[in-house]
C-alpha cells in the first residue's frame, strides 16, 4: 500500500514570492493534515481537510492556505513568503474518524532566500 | 494552550538496556495519544497509539497512559543502535484542532 506522498521535496524561493505544495493521501483515506517543522518550534498544526472542507485549523496566518480535491489530494499555497516560512512542511492522512492515527509523508523543505 | 513537554535530551542508554522516555501533556481533554519516531532529515514514523489508561505492548515498545497524572510514557526494550532517534509525543482531541506535538527526545543507543 502506498505511504503518503508530498511533491515537491526541496524548494527555494524567495521573498515575496507564492508556493504550492502538494500532498496525495494514503488510499482510502479522507483526512489530510498539514503541518510545519522548524528547530525552534518544533511541529505545528496549520489545518486539516476532510472531505474537501477545512475541518480544523491551526494558529497561522491568512497566508498560509490549503484545500482539498474530491479524489482526496490536498494542496498547501503559502503567499508573500517570509524569511521565517523556511520549514519543513508536513503532510498527514487518516481515515478521519475518531483515535485513527496519523501517518507522514516525507515532507517537502522550504527554502526561503 | 495545549502543551506537550518533553525533556530534549541527549538520553544515553546502552544497547540492550531498557529506554524509557516520558511526556507530559496539559490539556485533561486530551483522548488520544501517540509516539512518533523521526530520524534525521526524515519525516515522523508512527510507532504507537493508545488511548485508554493502563499498557499497550507491541514488539519491543510499550506505552503507557496516566490520565490522572496526565502523563504518557514509551518504553523500548532491548535497545538497539537503530532506535537512536527523537521520539516524539504528540495528543489529540478529537474535533478540536490537530496533533499537538512535544518538541521530543533525542535518544542515543551506544555500544
Amino acid at each position: 500500500k502506498a505511504g503518503v506522498t508530498q511533491t515537491p521535496r526541496y524548494l527555494i524561493k524567495t521573498r515575496g514570492q507564492q508556493v504550492t505544495l502538494s500532498c496525495s493521501p494514503i488510499s482510502g483515506h479522507r483526512s489530510v493534515s498539514w503541518y510545519q517543522q522548524t528547530p525552534g518550534q518544533g511541529l505545528q498544526f496549520l489545518f486539516e481537510y476532510f472531505s474537501e472542507t477545512q475541518r480544523n485549523k491551526g494558529n497561522f496566518p491568512g497566508r498560509f492556505s490549503g484545500r482539498q480535491f474530491s479524489n482526496s489530494r490536498s494542496e498547501m499555497n503559502v503567499s508573500t513568503l517570509e524569511l521565517g516560512d523556511s520549514a519543513l512542511y508536513l503532510c498527514a492522512s487518516s481515515l478521519g474518524t475518531p483515535n485513527q492515527p496519523q501517518h507522514f509523508g516525507d515532507g517537502t523543505r522550504l527554502s526561503i532566500l | 494552550q495545549k502543551e506537550v513537554e518533553q525533556n530534549s535530551g541527549p538520553l544515553s542508554v546502552p544497547e540492550g538496556a531498557i529506554a524509557s522516555l516520558n511526556c507530559t501533556y496539559s490539556d485533561r481533554g486530551s483522548q488520544s495519544f501517540f509516539w512518533y519516531r523521526q530520524y534525521s532529515g526524515k519525516s515522523p514514523e508512527l510507532i504507537m497509539s493508545i488511548y485508554s489508561n493502563g499498557d499497550k505492548e507491541d514488539g519491543r515498545f510499550t506505552a503507557q497512559l496516566n490520565k490522572a497524572s496526565q502523563y504518557v510514557s514509551l518504553l523500548i526494550r532491548d535497545s538497539q543502535p537503530s532506535d537512536s532517534a527523537t521520539y516524539l509525543c504528540a495528543v489529540n482531541i478529537w474535533g478540536a484542532d490537530g496533533l499537538t506535538f512535544g518538541k521530543g527526545t533525542h535518544l542515543i543507543i551506544h555500544p
